[in-house]
Formats: structure tokens, C-alpha cells, sequence
């Protein structure tokens, strides 16, 4: 499975955006980048992929690198509830993608 | 509220002791799975069953036994178990649809620890 890297936190201000980063260098040409959450306590969330192109959705958007070799999650204005583990992932949609590996993550930490 | 709900929420038990968990998808998917969370590592998949067969068994030990008697419900027997095996045990449902999982729903795990 191709690799990402996560800075392992970021810290950010209540009502500003925050920019969560991933590098994704060795990524092929059918992974998807997927963005997960973990809010304290909870399991993980689905916030957001894509594979190409921008995305953008109620909770977040995804700018993807032109080269794909990165990509970084955007929350337009962060809130105490978006305090939690932010992890990117690679998802092979030619292998029928049933394996969604987990890496470290990025803790995010919301300053009111 | 995902749609996944697993019980117990916490579990004690012995080494020799025998326990299930129990996963419950109210979404309508086709594909369930289980992981394993311990503390300061990443999530680890376990198993995947898609269509009600194992399409996944991540090098677990057979002390965990997984059973997917239909697509609405996961189980995990637990027999045996160490210390070790203490964790946050995840349940997931997808919908696969040709041949693309789409995304993961997660239930809020059980939390299991093992004397």
C-alpha cells in the first residue's frame, strides 16, 4: 500500500481555517485520497476523498496537488468540535480497495 | 448517531474467560469490518467480510474468531486471550458496490481489557 505522511499535530484558532497537510509521494494512478476524523471517544468519520480534481462538501474541501503527490484538507473555519485525529489514506481502487490502512494522523487541537 | 452500533461498549475479562462482541449495521450495507485500536498505534484492520464471506484476515491470531451469520451483524469471539489484547475494538460497514467499498461508517467500539 502506498504511504502517507502526517505532521503528527497542528494547532489552530477557533473561526480560522486550518490547513491539515499529507504527502503522498509514491501514490499511484488509482489510489483515491480519503480523509478520515476521530473525535474523542467516537470511532472514525468519514470527512471527504477525491482523486484528482478539488473536492469540497459540507464539512471540509480537498485540494490535491497537481503531481498528486500531496494533498491538504481545508477547514474553512475550525470549531471546538473539530478537535480530533485527522488521518489521510490511500485507498487502490484496482484491488477493489477493501483495505483502508491507518497511519498516525494529525491531532488536531482547537484554541478557543 | 453512525448507524453502527456495537456491544458490550466495555468489557472486563480473564485469560481463560470466553466473550463475544457484537456489531450491528442498520444502514443496509454489504460489508463489514473489524479493527483494532491500542494505545499511542494506529487503527490495525482485522477482518473484512463483504457478502457475508471473509475477504480479509489481517495475520490475527485464532484466539479472535470473527463470525458474519448475515450482512447486519459481526461478531468477534474472544477466547483466550493476553494482556496485550486490551484495545478499543472497531466495527465498520460499507457498501460495496462494483467492486468499490465507498466509504466506511464506524461503530464507538467496545473497549475490552484483558487482566
Amino acid at each position: 500500500d502506498a504511504k502517507t505522511t502526517q505532521p503528527n499535530s497542528m494547532e489552530s484558532n477557533e473561526e480560522e481555517p486550518v490547513h491539515l497537510p499529507c504527502n503522498h509521494s509514491t501514490i499511484s494512478g488509482t489510489d483515491y485520497i480519503h480523509w478520515y476524523r476521530q473525535l474523542p471517544s467516537q470511532g472514525p468519520e468519514y470527512v471527504i476523498h477525491g482523486l484528482t480534481s478539488n473536492v469540497n462538501n459540507r464539512m471540509a474541501s480537498l485540494a490535491i496537488a497537481e503531481d498528486r503527490k500531496s494533498s491538504t484538507l481545508i477547514l474553512h473555519r475550525a470549531t471546538l468540535r473539530d478537535a480530533a485525529v485527522y488521518y489521510c489514506i490511500l485507498r487502490d481502487w484496482s484491488q477493489g480497495a477493501q483495505k483502508l490502512v491507518f497511519g498516525q494522523g494529525t491531532r488536531l487541537t482547537i484554541n478557543p | 448517531e453512525t448507524g453502527v452500533t456495537q456491544t458490550p461498549r466495555h468489557l472486563v475479562m480473564g485469560m481463560t474467560n470466553k466473550k463475544s462482541l457484537k456489531c450491528e449495521q442498520h444502514l443496509g450495507h454489504n460489508a463489514m469490518y473489524w479493527y483494532k485500536q491500542s494505545a499511542k498505534k494506529p487503527l490495525e484492520l482485522m477482518f473484512v467480510y463483504s457478502l457475508e464471506e471473509r475477504v480479509e484476515n489481517n495475520s490475527v491470531p485464532s484466539r479472535f474468531s470473527p463470525e458474519c451469520p448475515n450482512s447486519s451483524h459481526l461478531f468477534l469471539h474472544l477466547h483466550t486471550l493476553q494482556p496485550e489484547d486490551s484495545a478499543l475494538y472497531l466495527c465498520a460497514s460499507s457498501q460495496v458496490s462494483m467492486g468499490f467499498p465507498g466509504e466506511l461508517f464506524f461503530g464507538e467500539g467496545s473497549r475490552l481489557t484483558v487482566l
